[in-house]
């Protein structure tokens, strides 16, 4: 089957760095995406990696290892706004893409 | 970045009627759709891949016949809830990306409740 492994939830303090991990076993690998979504809306798009190593955008940066099936989504100098759940997905074929369960992250002052 | 757009937002029907909810890509073509269901707190649930002009590719449980979709034209795909029924009330949301991309982009969703 296909998995994918995320915690369930994470909390943080304002300022603070949070590391949110993913865990993969899929039939197919294109790339890791990472998306953020507020309560009550829709996923928007933080990051892809295609190859191994790390991506920063910003605050957020995301790192890949295909060898160990693993990446993780870095967030710095957490806000308030960060609270939300966030997705672990994996392009398996074509676009088709599988998502996580979702990591809800709780940001506190 | 690309924008995907949805309608209607939110839609309460009766049970038994049918609802259609519409896809759009805004600024680009949109050679491959997907449309997803969420639960409460739950992950996306891939539901169906659509491709312009042809025949939507359902995932294992989904029932074409029940979700419709149409993908008429590289900028729209409307998914329909036919015969609705309360256990059919979620979140749905569509995205949507072209050969170019690296990513899909998700419309900002569609609320049904079934009464």
């Amino acid at each position: 089957g296909q998995s994918l492994e995320q915690p369930s939830e994470v909390t943080a303090v304002e300022g603070a760095i949070v590391q949110i991990n993913c865990t993969y076993q899929t039939s197919g690998f294109y790339g890791l995406s990472w998306y953020q979504q507020h309560d009550g809306g829709a996923p928007t798009f933080l990051s892809y990696n295609a190859l191994d190593g790390l991506e920063e955008t910003g605050r957020f940066s995301s790192f890949l290892s295909r060898s160990d099936s693993y990446g993780y989504l870095l967030l710095q100098e957490l806000q308030m706004k960060d609270s939300a759940s966030y997705f672990c997905a994996v392009r398996t074929g074509g676009f088709k893409t599988i998502f996580g369960a979702g990591t809800r992250l709780f940001v506190k002052a | 970045g690309a924008v995907v757009s949805q309608h209607p937002s939110r839609v309460i029907c009766k049970s038994g009627t049918s609802v259609k909810i519409e896809c759009r890509s805004l600024d680009f073509q949109a050679t491959t759709m997907f449309w997803y269901r969420q639960f409460p707190k739950k992950s996306l649930m891939l539901m169906a891949t659509s491709n312009e002009g042809s025949k939507a590719t359902y995932e294992q449980g989904v029932e074409k016949d029940k979700f419709l979709i149409n993908h008429a034209s590289l900028t729209l795909s409307t998914l329909t809830v036919t015969s609705a029924h309360p256990e059919d009330s979620s979140f749905y949301i569509c995205s949507a990306t072209s050969g170019r991309m690296d990513t899909q982009y998700f419309g900002p969703g569609t609320r049904l409740t079934v009464l």
